[in-house]
C-alpha cells in the first residue's frame, strides 16, 4: 500500500517568487494535516483538514499562505510570495478520522529553500 | 495550551546498550501518543501508537509506556544498533485539539 506522497522533494527559489507543495494521503484517510518543521525543532501544525473542509488553520500565516484539498483527497500548500524566513520542511501527514486510536503517516516531506 | 519535551535533546551510546527516551506533557487530557522516527533529510516514521487507556506498546526491540497521570511517556529501546541513530520525536493529540503536538526531538547515535 503506497504511503502518503509529496512533491516535489526539494525546491530553491527566489525570495517573493511562489511555490506550491503537493500532497496524496493514504487511500481512505479523511483527515490531512500540513506541518512546517525548521532545523532542530519539531513539526508544527499549519492546517488540518477533515475530508474538504479546514478544521485547524489558526497557525496558518494567511498573508501568505493558502491550501485547499478539492475532492477531500489530494491537498495543495502555497506561498506567495516566499520569504527567506519560509526555508524549512513542510510535511503532510494523513490519518483516519477519530481520536484515540487513529495512527497519523507522514509524507517525506518537501525542503524548501528560498534565497 | 499543549507543550511536550524531550529530554536528553542529543544521546550517544555504545552498541548494545539499552537506552530510554523521556517524553513530558502538560495537559494531561490526551487521546493518544506517538513515537516518531526521522532520519536526516527524511519524514517521520511512526514507531508505536498509545492509546490514552493504555499502559504501554511493543514493537520489536521498542517498547513505549504511558503515565497519562503524571504526564510521562518512555520509549525504550534494547539491545541498541548502529541502524538505531535517527532523532526520536514524541507527539501527543488531545489536551482541547485533535492536532498532533511534536516535542523537539532526541537526536540518538549508536557507536559500533
Amino acid at each position: 500500500e503506497a504511503g502518503v506522497v509529496q512533491s516535489p522533494r526539494y525546491k530553491i527559489i527566489e525570495k517573493k517568487q511562489p511555490v506550491a507543495f503537493w500532497c496524496n494521503p493514504i487511500s481512505g484517510h479523511n483527515t490531512l494535516y500540513w506541518y512546517l518543521q525548521n532545523l532542530g525543532q519539531g513539526p508544527e501544525l499549519l492546517i488540518r483538514y477533515e475530508n474538504e473542509e479546514a478544521v485547524d488553520d489558526s497557525q496558518l500565516p494567511k498573508d501568505r499562505f493558502s491550501a485547499e484539498r478539492l475532492k477531500g483527497v489530494d491537498s495543495t500548500l502555497k506561498i506567495q510570495p516566499a520569504e527567506l524566513g519560509d526555508s524549512a520542511v513542510y510535511l503532510c501527514a494523513s490519518s483516519l478520522t477519530g481520536t484515540a486510536n487513529t495512527e497519523a503517516f507522514f509524507g517525506q516531506g518537501t525542503r524548501l529553500t528560498v534565497v | 495550551k499543549q507543550e511536550v519535551t524531550q529530554i536528553p535533546a542529543a544521546l550517544s551510546v555504545p552498541e548494545g546498550e539499552n537506552l530510554v527516551l523521556n517524553c513530558s506533557f502538560t495537559d494531561s487530557a490526551i487521546y493518544n501518543l506517538q513515537w516518531f522516527r526521522q532520519d536526516p533529510g527524511k519524514g517521520l516514521t511512526s514507531l508505536l501508537l498509545i492509546q490514552s487507556s493504555q499502559r504501554e506498546q511493543t514493537s520489536g526491540r521498542l517498547n513505549a509506556s504511558l503515565d497519562k497521570s503524571s504526564g510521562r511517556s518512555t520509549l525504550y529501546i534494547a539491545a541498541s544498533q548502529p541502524g538505531d541513530s535517527a532523532t526520536y520525536l514524541c507527539a501527543v493529540k488531545g489536551g482541547g485539539s485533535e492536532k498532533l503536538v511534536f516535542g523537539k526531538g532526541t537526536k540518538l547515535t549508536v557507536n559500533p
